[in-house]
């Protein structure tokens, strides 16, 4: 059974600072890996999807990185703003047909403190 | 170009009460799956609809069905309420039923049961 564990379950850093979240996997048959952004109460948005044949996304200030092999995958942050603050998620898509369903961790609290 | 739409936002209902939420997916998705997230955790998996049928289920009762209408948009019910189905429900589209380009979220239906 496929399992996802992100750690720290919080994060308080200054404004300005480079940071790293870490998400990690038990079972590396997968199709890809998604990270999501939650602010309080509200949906799911996406921000970065890599597909297992891939070892990072870029977008903006945002790098996710992959490595299937040791199931592990991170998403840098650079150069952090209030705004950033909000719960990330990560979920991967499992290499099992008829049970890919998306299995999230259960998150990291990021607070940028001003 | 909309994403995922979901109504109501919000719902209050009483114990053993039966709730139903809709979901329209993101123009050109024909899958939908269901996720039910309690406070602090992260999503779990209720059930995907593709075809109109249901395709894959999460480890939910029989209390917990869906449908899939022909234009693909989609109903989550649940009956006899009990308080711990409190949640926040969140549906999620995709071009197709295994995951391999990634999932869009709507913004949820915030359920409670009192």
């Amino acid at each position: 059974k496929q399992e996802v564990t992100q750690i720290p379950a919080a994060l308080s850093v200054p404004e300005g600072e480079n940071l790293v979240l870490n998400c990690s996997f038990t079972d590396s048959a997968i199709y890809n890996l998604q990270w999501f952004r939650q602010d309080p109460g509200k949906g799911l948005t996406s921000l970065l999807l890599i597909q297992s044949s891939q070892r990072e996304q870029t977008s903006g200030r945002l790098n996710a990185s992959l490595d299937k092999s040791s199931g592990r995958s991170t998403l840098y942050i650079a150069a952090s703003q209030p705004g950033d603050s909000a719960t990330y998620l990560c979920a991967v898509t499992p290499r099992d047909f008829g049970n890919e369903k998306l299995t999230f961790g259960t998150g990291t609290r990021l607070t940028i403190i001003p | 170009d909309a994403g995922v739409t979901q109504s109501p936002t919000h719902l209050i209902k009483t114990r053993g009460q039966q709730v139903t939420l809709r979901c329209s997916p993101k123009s050109g998705h024909d899958t939908v799956s269901w996720y039910q997230q309690a406070l602090g955790q992260g999503p779990q998996f209720i059930f995907q609809y593709y075809e109109e049928e249901e395709r894959q289920r999460g480890n939910f009762p029989d209390r917990f069905s869906g449908h899939q209408f022909p234009n693909y948009s989609s109903e989550l019910n649940v009956n006899a309420l009990l308080l711990g189905d409190s949640a926040l429900y969140l549906c999620a589209s995709s071009l197709e039923s295994q995951g391999l380009y990634g999932y869009t979220f709507g913004s949820g239906t915030r359920l409670t049961v009192v």
